[in-house]
């Protein structure tokens, strides 16, 4: 089966550090998505991502926050300045037409710590 | 708005028994309801969904989920546990129509341990 990738697999930060996480949705899909999960929490949308623009984003999606498809492979999630809050599991999806039933393809993960 | 509950945080059951991993929803439309499970170091990958239709869904590796309207409830089983069960298994729901969203609400999640 096709599989979305997330590099890295872990990464440590200091507070008030840009990060940058990378995704390689799968080849054919146009629709991507960022969720995140805090420890012992929820899995939370972040945002999706359609045509080269946010479709919808969650209010954990603030100015801090932004996404871009720098080279119709990638799919980014950049945090300007990290928070320690923002220490989490970072997920990167991906789906072939965006329709409410269809199946999501998930990355690994990204796991952030924040100093 | 949608959201989902479940119940139990960590389930430990014997190989070999019954898995039963609740899940009970909240939407003003009706759902589809996913159940995805994360094996250690990988992804989220989905088990099963319903989305219309018969509300006894079967999905990968065994697993099934019935759709219950009047419970509001989407339960995961597999009636003889395995040790490769041992995973997080998270049900979601999302919706589509008036008031549409194009994300996946999630529950919180429940650990399965598998005792030999």
């Amino acid at each position: 089966e096709p599989e979305v990738t997330q590099t890295p697999s872990h990464q440590v930060t200091q507070m008030g550090q840009e990060v940058i996480l990378r995704c390689v949705p799968i080849s054919n899909h146009l629709y991507f998505y960022w969720y995140r999960q805090i420890l012992g929490q929820k899995v939370e949308f972040l945002v999706s991502f359609y045509n080269n623009e946010i479709s919808e984003k969650s209010e954990i999606f603030d100015d801090q926050f932004s996404v871009e498809r720098p080279d119709g492979s990638n799919f980014t999630l950049k945090i300007r300045s990290t928070k320690l809050e923002d220490s989490a599991m970072y997920f990167c999806a991906s789906s072939a037409t965006g329709v409410a039933n269809e199946k999501l393809f998930f990355g690994s993960g990204t796991q952030l710590s924040v100093l | 708005a949608q959201s989902v509950t479940q119940l139990g945080s960590h389930v430990s059951v014997s190989e070999g028994a019954l898995v039963l991993l609740r899940c009970n929803y909240s939407s003003s439309v009706p759902p589809y309801l996913f159940w995805y499970v994360q094996y250690p170091n990988q992804g989220l990958q989905l088990l099963l969904k319903y989305t219309t239709g018969a509300t006894l869904v079967k999905g990968i590796n065994g697993f099934e989920a019935e759709f219950k309207k009047s419970e509001t409830s989407f339960h995961l089983t597999k009636p003889s546990a395995h040790m490769s069960d041992a995973a997080e298994y998270f049900c979601a729901v999302r919706t589509e129509g008036d008031g549409a969203t194009n994300k996946l609400i999630f529950g919180t999640g429940t650990l399965l341990a598998v005792q030999p």
